[in-house]
């Protein structure tokens, strides 16, 4: 298995435009995450998902923040408009149990 | 609702000396229990976990953690630190009971000097 995906690795962006980041789940995994990391805050969970079902997302900063997951193999976490104060490193992960990690989308919004 | 603890921002270890990274948690129930490592621009990478039976598991690198009911921890050790395991690491804990979140601790930098 190629373990998590995610798309694009690095992304940079103008305030104010609308960005979406990808993820592909390990197949078989019942449980995506999707994590936000900053040096202020660390790792923040944003949402997760159980069974395609968004189950918590009191993580998510705003409504300026959504994610979906129409199927068992994809993911997207979408930020509309962007701002300066978004710009982290987003990371999703999948799980049975333990989570495995993707390698992470470097968001930067100027 | 469920929470964990690094209280050590940094720890530095001299190679060849025994580390430990603290970390402590608060969940009802049974908890999973699991350490992970991040290298420098890379995700995070499964170290080790517990999930039930002994209490002492091993995981990758050589590392190994103690789960303490009583203490509500699981201190991540290792006997002889290597400069490579310089790295930030996290612990992190699950309820197992239903669909549950992960939560991680706000990491701890590990510093072995040569």
């Amino acid at each position: 298995d190629a373990g998590v995906i995610q798309s694009p690795r690095h992304e940079v962006t103008e305030m104010g435009q609308e960005v979406t980041l990808r993820c592909k789940p390990i197949s078989g995994h019942n449980s995506l995450f999707w994590y936000r990391q900053t040096m202020m805050r660390g790792l923040e969970l944003l949402i997760y998902f159980n069974n395609n079902v968004p189950i918590d997302d009191s993580g998510m900063p705003e409504d300026r923040f959504s994610a979906k997951m129409p199927n068992a193999s994809f993911s997207t976490l979408k930020i509309q408009p962007s701002e300066p104060r978004d710009s982290a490193v987003y990371f999703c992960a999948s799980s049975l149990t333990k989570a495995f990690f993707g390698q992470g989308t470097r968001l930067t919004v100027v | 609702a469920q929470s964990v603890a690094q209280p050590e921002d940094q720890v530095n270890v001299a190679e060849g000396n025994p580390l430990t990274v603290k970390c402590t948690y608060s969940v009802s129930g049974n908890p999973y229990l699991f350490w992970y490592v991040q290298y420098p621009n890379r995700g995070l990478q499964f170290l080790l976990k517990y999930i039930t039976g002994d209490n002492l598991v091993k995981g990758s690198y050589g590392f190994e953690a103690e789960f303490n009911k009583s203490q509500t921890s699981f201190h991540l050790k290792k006997p002889s630190a290597l400069v490579s395991d310089s790295a930030l690491y996290f612990c992190a804990v699950r309820d197992p009971a239903g669909a549950s979140k992960i939560i991680f601790g706000s990491g701890t930098r590990l510093s072995i000097r040569p």
